[in-house]
């Protein structure tokens, strides 16, 4: 299948800081790239959805200030977390899609995760 | 909307055992529906999906799964539990125009030598 590649794998940072994760696709194009949030021993919850050159869509109580998700290109998604709070540690997936003609409902490929920890 | 419900968060079998983790879902339109394993600070691999057609649908490693409308479910199956299949376990569901995936709380599978 397809590899998505996400980056780093885990990150420790101070409270107030900011900390970027990087998601890529690495043989594929991804027109739509989404961003999940997982606490511990619970499901993955939708934080956002971005489709390449476009803003992203926000499901409910994801504040998109906190959460900044750019997708610049077809292979690239960035999702950043300013002013980083204790609050905000949790494991962040992401997972790429790409359109085949006009059947959207391809497979999404997963990245490994991020574990991020805010101290 | 929809849903997914996995019955059992926590499933132990001995090796060698059946293996049987629950889906059912909701979904108001036709559902596309998934099988994810996820191992420790992993992400998600696919095991297997439904679209349409044949509604008994093989995947990786041994699994299967079949899809029964009338029951609105979708449970995983191996005939026989190896070790390595000791993870976590998602169900998911989304609809066929590719919206997003939702998933169900997971269920924790344990296999006892």
């Amino acid at each position: 299948g397809a590899v998505v590649s996400q980056h780093p794998s885990w990150v420790i940072c101070k409270s107030g800081t900011s900390v970027k994760i990087e998601c890529r696709s690495l043989d594929f194009q991804a027109t739509t790239m989404f961003w999940y949030r997982q606490f511990p021993k619970q499901s993955l919850m939708l934080m956002a959805t971005s489709n390449e050159g476009s803003k992203a869509t926000y499901e409910q109580g994801v504040e998109k200030d906190k959460f900044l998700i750019n997708h610049a290109s077809l292979t690239l998604s960035t999702l950043t977390v300013t002013s980083a709070h204790p609050e905000d540690s949790s494991f962040y997936i992401c997972s790429a899609r790409n359109r085949q003609g006009q059947d959207l409902n391809t497979e999404a490929f997963f990245g490994q995760g991020t574990r991020l920890t805010v101290v | 909307a929809q849903s997914v419900t996995q019955l059992g968060s926590h499933v132990s079998v001995s090796e060698g055992a059946l293996v049987l983790l629950r889906c059912n879902y909701s979904s108001s339109v036709p559902p596309y529906l998934f099988w994810y394993v996820q191992y420790p600070n992993q992400g998600l691999q696919l095991l297997l999906k439904y679209t349409t057609g044949a509604t008994l649908v093989k995947g990786i490693n041994g699994f299967e799964a079949e899809f029964k409308k009338s029951e609105t479910s979708f449970h995983l199956t191996k005939p026989s539990a190896h070790m390595s299949d000791a993870a976590e376990y998602f169900c998911a569901v989304s609809d066929r125009r590719g919206n997003k995936l939702v998933f169900g709380a997971g269920t924790i599978l344990r296999v006892k030598s």
